[in-house]
This record gives C-alpha cells, sequence and structure tokens, in this order.
C-alpha cells in the first residue's frame, strides 16, 4: 500500500521562508505532487517531481529524494494569501489517481 | 478556475437515502477520478473512470458506484447513506498521458451532509 507522512502545522511570519516535508511509502512510485487547498475550496496543483532534485516556480519550489522516499515544499517570502492547508500526493497504481498526505496547514501572520 | 464544475454544491440528506453527485471535466480530458474529504483530512481516493470504464477504484464499498458519460462527464451515486458520508467530494479531471504525471484539476466540491 501507500502512505505519506507530512507535519500537521506550520507557522511563520510574511517574508519568511518554510519548508514542508513529506515522506512516503509506495509499492510503485509514479512521482510526487503538491497541492494547495484554502479553507472551502479545492485543492490546485502546485508542482511534480518524478526525478530527484529541485523544481522551481516562482516563490515554490517542491524537491523530491527517490532514494530517501523524501521530498519537500520550500515557499520564499510568504505572504497572508499562503495560508493555506497543503498536500503531497503520490500517484496511486490507478493510471492518474493520486494518494494524499493529510495534509499540512500553514498559518502566516503578519 | 479549472473549468471542472459540479453540482450540486451543497446537499443534505438522511441516513439510507441515495444521493447522485455531477462532474463536468476540464475541456480535452479524458480521465475523471472522485475523492472524499472529511474535515481536516486529505483528499481519499474513491474510483477512476478512463473511456466510459472504471479503471481503479480506492478503499470504498459498492455502494459507492459511478459512471462516465461519452463527453466524459461523470457521475458519483452513492446508496444506502451513512453518517460518514458526510464530507466534500471533489471531482478531479486529468488527461492520461499527460505532462506532470497527469496532474489533476479538482472541481469546487460537493459538500454533502448525512442526517
Amino acid at each position: 500500500g501507500q502512505s505519506l507522512e507530512q507535519p500537521s502545522e506550520v507557522t511563520a511570519v510574511e517574508g519568511a521562508i518554510v519548508q514542508i516535508n513529506c515522506t512516503y511509502q509506495t509499492s510503485g512510485f509514479y512521482g510526487l505532487s503538491w497541492y494547495q487547498q484554502h479553507d472551502g475550496g479545492a485543492p490546485t496543483f502546485l508542482s511534480y517531481n518524478a526525478l530527484d532534485g529541485l523544481e522551481e516556480t516562482g516563490r515554490f519550489s517542491s524537491f523530491l529524494s527517490r532514494s530517501d522516499s523524501y521530498g519537500y515544499l520550500l515557499l520564499q517570502e510568504l505572504q497572508m494569501k499562503d495560508s493555506a492547508s497543503y498536500f503531497c500526493a503520490v500517484r496511486g497504481q490507478a493510471g492518474t489517481a493520486l494518494i494524499f498526505g493529510k495534509g499540512t496547514t500553514l498559518s502566516v501572520s503578519s | 478556475e479549472t473549468g471542472v464544475t459540479q453540482s450540486p454544491t451543497h446537499l443534505i440528506k438522511t441516513r439510507g437515502q441515495q444521493v447522485t453527485l455531477r462532474c463536468s471535466s476540464q475541456s480535452g480530458h479524458n480521465t475523471v477520478s472522485w475523492y472524499q474529504q472529511a474535515l481536516g483530512q486529505g483528499p481519499q481516493f474513491i474510483f477512476q473512470y478512463y473511456r466510459e470504464e472504471e479503471n481503479g477504484r480506492g478503499n470504498f464499498p459498492p455502494r459507492f458506484s459511478g459512471l462516465q458519460f461519452p463527453n466524459y462527464s461523470s457521475e458519483l451515486n452513492v446508496n444506502a447513506l451513512e453518517l460518514d458520508d458526510s464530507a466534500l467530494y471533489l471531482c478531479a479531471s486529468s488527461l492520461a498521458g499527460g505532462q506532470g504525471g497527469g496532474t489533476q484539476y479538482f472541481g469546487p466540491g460537493t459538500r454533502l451532509l448525512v442526517l
């Protein structure tokens, strides 16, 4: 089966940098994704790593180490609007369906 | 916005009733997945449809069933509703074999309350 572990909560201040870690156990690996979800909203795609290394998209970066079954999401220059839940997810064996972690709630204060 | 729409937005049912939720996928996407998200949890995979066939299922009982239509829209049906079925139901569309490992584009969800 598959399982993912990530911290339940992270707090930070505006302008800071925060890293959200994710470790996973899978029977087969098809890439690690990150999604953001604001309260009452739909999850939205942030990034995807299929190979080891760092992927950068604006203020957000995501890292993957397949040998360690580990990845992280790095958020820079935090803004109040970044307050949300962040989920790491791996693809299940069924097509493109995702298996999600329980999510990390990020609270950004001024 | 992703272009994925869901209806209704909210629904209240009682135990034992049946419910049908609907989803229209993003234009060009041929795969639809359904997820259940309980409060404070991550989305849980229910099942996935590709070209009108179910091609994957999570750990949900048979009273959760679905359909995909030729235009790739989809329905989720839940029979014999239980209190624990109260959750946000999310539909996501994707393109099988697409870039990014089949990035999922989520609709706004249907919030179901079972009394």
